[in-house]
């Protein structure tokens, strides 16, 4: 069973498309996260949620919209994409603060989003 | 300020040998977080480590082992005995403070493992 499952896995679109990845956890956590790898390797925290609530917002466009029904999925939304965008984008999953952050973070495979 | 900071952008090692790899950080919280995780070339990211700021002890985790000195402000990662499967980027991350897990980055470290 997959722990942090991301979907989906490639998505080529063009530029000025609005486009969703969707992630799911069944692990049980309470905290999800989106982040940004990008060409060189870089990996960069866009958002987490807690219990449906946004936690963190790191300064990411506007065009960027994550939404989470439920504790279990964290999905991003994209509004009018630019190729600046492309990348690779991960979901993860944790327990949450307090002891549990002892606890690591777990990763999805990852959806790699190339913009045309 | 970088927070993390990874100087070796690639590293090379034969097999069976043993390699650190360098990770200096930079916060003012006296609680803090430090992992290690692994990104093969099929881009998953795997964890390896983990060491809290008041562990007593280096982590170790079977092949892998943590050199934690808190007074120079680094975390490396030992691996022993390297093995071909050993290849892949390395990445050093910290979470500041007891709060939600807000992992910062280094820039990582690039693994050979030569036979």
């Amino acid at each position: 069973d997959t722990a942090v499952s991301q979907t989906p896995k490639y998505l080529v679109t063009q530029m000025g498309n609005d486009k969703s990845i969707k992630c799911e956890q069944n692990l049980g956590h309470d905290t999800m996260y989106w982040y940004k790898q990008d060409s060189k390797k870089f990996l960069k925290i866009m958002f987490s949620y807690n219990n449906k609530e946004l936690i963190i917002n790191e300064t990411v466009p506007n065009r960027f919209s994550p939404k989470s029904p439920d504790k279990a999925h964290l999905n991003l939304h994209i509004n009018s994409l630019e190729l600046g965008d492309s990348a690779v984008y991960f979901c993860a999953s944790s327990p949450g603060q307090g002891l549990n952050s002892r606890q690591p973070q777990h990763f999805g495979d990852g959806t790699r989003l190339s913009i045309l | 300020a970088q927070k993390i900071t990874q100087t070796q952008p690639g590293m090379f090692v034969q097999e069976k040998e043993a390699v650190t790899l360098d990770c200096t950080y930079d916060t003012s919280d006296q609680s803090y977080g430090l992992f290690w995780y692994k990104q093969p070339s099929s881009g998953e990211m795997i964890f390896l480590i983990y060491q809290g700021s008041y562990d007593e002890q280096n982590a170790t985790e079977g092949r892998y082992s943590l050199n934690f000195q808190k007074a120079r402000k680094s975390a490396n990662l030992v691996i022993s005995a390297s093995q071909l499967g050993d290849s892949a980027m390395y990445f050093c991350a910290m979470r500041e403070g007891w709060s939600f897990q807000k992992l910062v980055f280094g820039t990582g470290t690039r693994l050979l493992v030569s036979p």
